[in-house]
């Protein structure tokens, strides 16, 4: 089976610039997640999707992200302005449906975000 | 506040021991754990579920234990080799399938 498909796999921006990153979760997988990873720290949840509808966005910067899961399969997650702070792995994780029970998450790659 | 908590030290140890991680929470009442393996640039990997009904979950080398009195779980690998060298992630499952991470700590398994 295919795993998540992230793109880019690395981006540099200057601050103020915005960025966009794309997610293609695992086929079937209506739950994705968007996980922010600073070096040296566990993944912080930015936002959970199930299908098209959000379902926790409490930790999303909202005056900087967005994202977005329009017909419930691949997701776009932008940042606009970015900061130095934003300077992290983007995760993008999927799993079975969370509402018929708890599963492990399958990641992708990350994108790594550079801001200088 | 929510805390989970892994040695932030990294743990070193012989090949063919055995790897024993620790987790520890605060203010929680995780009704799943779960722990991951990252490898450097690589997002991680899910290795084991346990639930908080369950003591103890086996998967090949791999054993987790859950006391939810003590508000602990330990991971060991058995017969750890180099391969196992990686960042293992704990992280616990409250409502909505919603994972909150540990910092993770890093196992380096020398020959």
């Amino acid at each position: 089976e295919a795993g998540v498909a992230q793109s880019p796999r690395y981006k540099i921006i200057e601050k103020r610039q915005s960025v966009a990153f794309w997610c293609n979760p695992i086929s079937g997988h209506a739950t994705l997640y968007w996980y922010q990873q600073i070096l040296g720290q566990g993944p912080k949840l930015l936002i959970q999707f199930q299908n098209n509808g959000v379902v926790d966005d409490s930790q999303l910067p909202k005056d900087r992200f967005s994202a977005e899961r329009l017909k419930g399969v691949d997701s776009t997650l932008k940042i606009q302005p970015a900061k130095l702070e934003d300077s992290a792995v983007y995760l993008c994780a999927s799993s079975l449906d969370y509402r018929t029970g708890i599963y492990g998450y399958t990641f992708g790659s990350g994108t790594r975000l550079t801001v200088v | 506040s929510q805390k989970i908590e892994q040695n932030s030290e990294a743990l070193n140890i012989q090949e063919g021991k055995t790897a024993t991680l620790t987790c520890n929470y605060t203010n929680y009442s995780p009704a799943y754990l779960q722990w991951y393996r990252q490898d450097p640039g690589r997002g991680p990997v899910f290795l084991l579920l346990i639930r908080e009904n369950e003591k103890e979950k086996r998967k090949e080398r791999l054993k987790v234990t859950f006391d939810t009195t003590l508000k602990q779980s330990l991971f060991h690998i058995t017969a750890s080799q180099p391969a196992d060298s990686a960042t293992y992630l704990c992280a616990l499952t409250g409502g909505g399938n919603k994972l909150t991470f540990g910092t993770g700590t890093q196992l380096k398994v020398e020959l």
